[in-house]
């Protein structure tokens, strides 16, 4: 059983238009993540749920958003594509225990998103 | 700014050889360092560190943590063609927020 499973795989799309990318995790964690991952390989945090609720925000354009339907799945929506936007975009999932989360992270296959 | 980086951006060695890799952090409320080795898809956990000085051991690989000089080395002893990948270094710091450094790619030729 896939732990943390993304859709799509491949995202090819027009600049200009809208896409959504979901994440699903069933491993009970309570904590997601969404990271992008540039050309240069380097992963940068953009959103981090708890429980559904927003706890990091990132310096992301207001076209990121980021939806959180119940603790197993975090979505995220981008409007208004750009050139840029191009990346592979991963989810993650981090269980939270007590007072100390157990900050191990587990990641989805990722997204490639290629914006034309 | 919290910073981590990574060194050598790029290794290429000989199956056998053993390579360290290099991690460096300027991170505010430090809580761990991690790594991650990410081969064709998404990052795969191998160790997590909190404490300085006690190496923590995974078959081939091992890695040690240095809170008063802020670096960590991971260590891969007779590496074989299976080892190519990237490895990633991560900080976490705060609430659940991991900065990543840009990763060493490591190229094992047989």
């Amino acid at each position: 059983d896939t732990a943390v499973s993304q859709t799509p795989k491949y995202l090819v799309t027009q600049m200009g238009n809208d896409k959504s990318i979901k994440c699903e995790q069933n491993l009970g964690h309570d904590t997601m993540y969404w990271y992008k991952q540039d050309s240069k390989k380097f992963l940068k945090i953009m959103f981090s749920y708890n429980n559904k609720e927003l706890i990091i925000n990132e310096t992301v354009p207001n076209r990121f958003s980021p939806k959180s339907p119940d603790k197993a799945h975090l979505n995220l929506h981008i409007n208004s594509l750009e050139l840029g936007d191009s990346a592979v975009y991963f989810c993650a999932s981090s269980l939270v225990l007590g007072q100390g989360p157990n900050i191990e992270q587990f990641f989805g296959p990722g997204t490639r998103l290629t914006v034309l | 700014e919290d910073k981590v980086v990574q060194s050598p951006l790029s290794l290429v060695v000989h199956e056998g050889d053993t390579v360290t890799l290099n991690c460096s952090y300027e991170v505010t409320n430090f809580r761990s360092l991690l790594w991650y080795k990410q081969e064709k898809k998404a990052p795969t956990f191998l160790f997590m560190l909190t404490s300085s000085g006690i190496e923590k051991k995974s078959g081939r690989l091992s890695s040690i943590l240095d809170k008063k000089e802020l670096f960590s080395i991971l260590n891969i002893t007779a590496t074989q063609t299976g080892d190519s990948a990237i490895y990633l270094c991560a900080v976490a710091r705060g609430a659940q927020k991991l900065v990543f450094g840009q990763g060493t790619r490591l190229t094992i030729n047989p």
